[in-house]
């Protein structure tokens, strides 16, 4: 059964600074991976989607990348504002089974001032 | 476009009771799907569909219904509202493309059960 994992559960940093999110699945057999935001009291918002033959994606200041192998995504976010902060949640469709996702509990992100 | 909408946006049932859920799309997207999320489970899958007139289980089904009597809506069901159903339900869609199988999410209803 496919798992996510999503280390740490909150992190906490100042304005200005470089940050690593880390998702790691169980099971490498995936389709696509997908990177969420979700603010308080809202829906999610898709970041950035990579394709299993992809080994990163770009969005301004966000870079994804995919290690299938070892069961690994990191999402990168360059120069975090206060703006950042909220929760960001990964999701993998698995290769058998491209109708569903498998979410991680996410990474609750607070960029203070 | 809209996007995705659901309403209501809040809702408080007593044990027992039953309501209906309605998810709607605008961007003629053929898969829709109606997830819960609790704290410290992550979103789990309750039902989706491929397509207008389709539905199938997803992982946690048991309490609800769901119906696509159109593409542009699905609804979910609680027949018998249970505290254990107090959670925040988000509803998605998306083209259904194998090869590109972003979804869009709506915006959540919070449901309470007393």
């Amino acid at each position: 059964k496919q798992e996510v994992t999503q280390i740490p559960a909150a992190l906490s940093v100042p304005e200005g600074e470089n940050l690593v999110l880390n998702c790691s699945f169980t099971d490498s057999a995936i389709y696509n991976l997908q990177w969420f935001r979700q603010d308080p009291g809202k829906g999610l918002t898709s970041l950035l989607l990579i394709q299993s033959s992809q080994r990163e994606q770009t969005s301004g200041r966000l870079n994804a990348s995919l290690d299938k192998s070892s069961g690994r995504s990191t999402l990168y976010i360059a120069a975090s504002q206060p703006g950042d902060s909220a929760t960001y949640l990964c999701a993998v469709a698995l290769s058998y089974n491209t109708d569903k996702l498998i979410f991680g509990t996410g990474t609750r992100l607070q960029v203070f001032p | 476009n809209a996007g995705v909408t659901q309403t209501p946006k809040f809702r408080v049932l007593k044990t027992g009771q039953s309501m209906t859920l309605l998810c709607a799309q605008d961007m003629n997207h053929e898969y829709m799907y109606w997830y819960r999320q609790d704290p410290g489970m992550g979103l789990r899958l309750i039902h989706y569909s491929v397509g207008e007139g389709t539905t199938a289980k997803g992982e946690v089904p048991d309490g609800y219904n769901v119906s696509r009597l159109k593409k542009q809506n699905f609804l979910l069901g609680l027949e018998s509202a249970a505290p254990s159903q107090t959670s925040v339900y988000f509803c998605a869609s998306s083209y259904g493309d194998r090869v590109y199988n972003e979804q869009f999410f709506g915006p959540g209803t919070r449901l309470t059960v007393l």
